[in-house]
């Protein structure tokens, strides 16, 4: 069975501060792909990341920073210095054929 | 922006009619999926297409099929609607076959409201 859990739904932090996105996720499959989405109240999904599975190297992409550490099944997204304009629905994501999805956590990101 | 473009951005329709959702795809990119998202929920895969014809269904009824053209636009027909189907429909542009740096874009979605 192919799945992927992000447990926190909800979390709320002040500006400025650190704050980290969980994912774990379940296949049986030796090449897979993993993804991050960021959806704003307009809807639109907001491609972050992807990462095959062959590639441990955690990446940096200004603020955003990714661990992904196939011993464990996670691939948790780090937002540094959090800004109210982090604020959205961010889903985690598994493709073999078809994209499965984390049920989303949303960040709230306070002034 | 994406180049993934979706139309409409949002309808009403009412229940038992049918719907029909339009989706260009990014250029370049030969795939559409379409997604299902009810409020508060991830995504749902629906259906992929691939060469204009269906590689892929999730767990949804025969009263949702599609379609993809030869310029690789799609779209996503809803025949005998339900109050549940309201919901966000996302399209998703990639390419196939999987290469170094592929990834999948989205539109920004069309959102039905069954009633």
């Amino acid at each position: 069975a192919q799945k992927v859990t992000q447990a926190q739904t909800e979390i709320s932090v002040v500006e400025k501060e650190d704050v980290t996105l969980d994912c774990v996720y379940e296949t049986r499959d030796t090449t897979y792909y993993l993804f991050w989405y960021k959806q704003p109240p307009s809807g639109e999904l907001v491609f972050l990341i992807r990462r095959n599975s062959f590639d441990e190297q955690n990446e940096i992409s200004g603020r955003y920073s990714w661990n992904f550490q196939k011993s464990t099944s996670s691939f948790n997204f780090t937002i540094t210095a959090s800004q109210v304009v982090d604020s959205a629905v961010y889903f985690c994501a598994l493709k073999n054929y078809q994209l499965i999805w984390g049920a989303g956590t949303k960040l709230i990101i306070k002034p | 922006e994406t180049g993934v473009t979706q139309s409409p951005t949002h309808l009403i329709k009412t229940r038992g009619q049918q719907v029909t959702l339009r989706c260009s795809s990014q250029s370049g990119h030969n795939t559409v999926s379409w997604y299902q998202q009810a409020l508060g929920q991830g995504p749902q895969f629906i259906f992929q297409y691939y060469r204009e014809e269906e590689n892929g269904r999730g767990n949804f009824p025969p009263r949702f099929s599609g379609l993809q053209f030869p310029n690789y636009s799609s779209e996503l027909n809803v025949n005998a609607l339900e109050l549940d189907d309201s919901a966000l429909y996302l399209c998703a542009s990639s390419f196939l076959p999987e290469r170094t740096g592929n990834t999948i874009y989205f539109g920004e979605g069309s959102w039905l409201t069954v009633v």
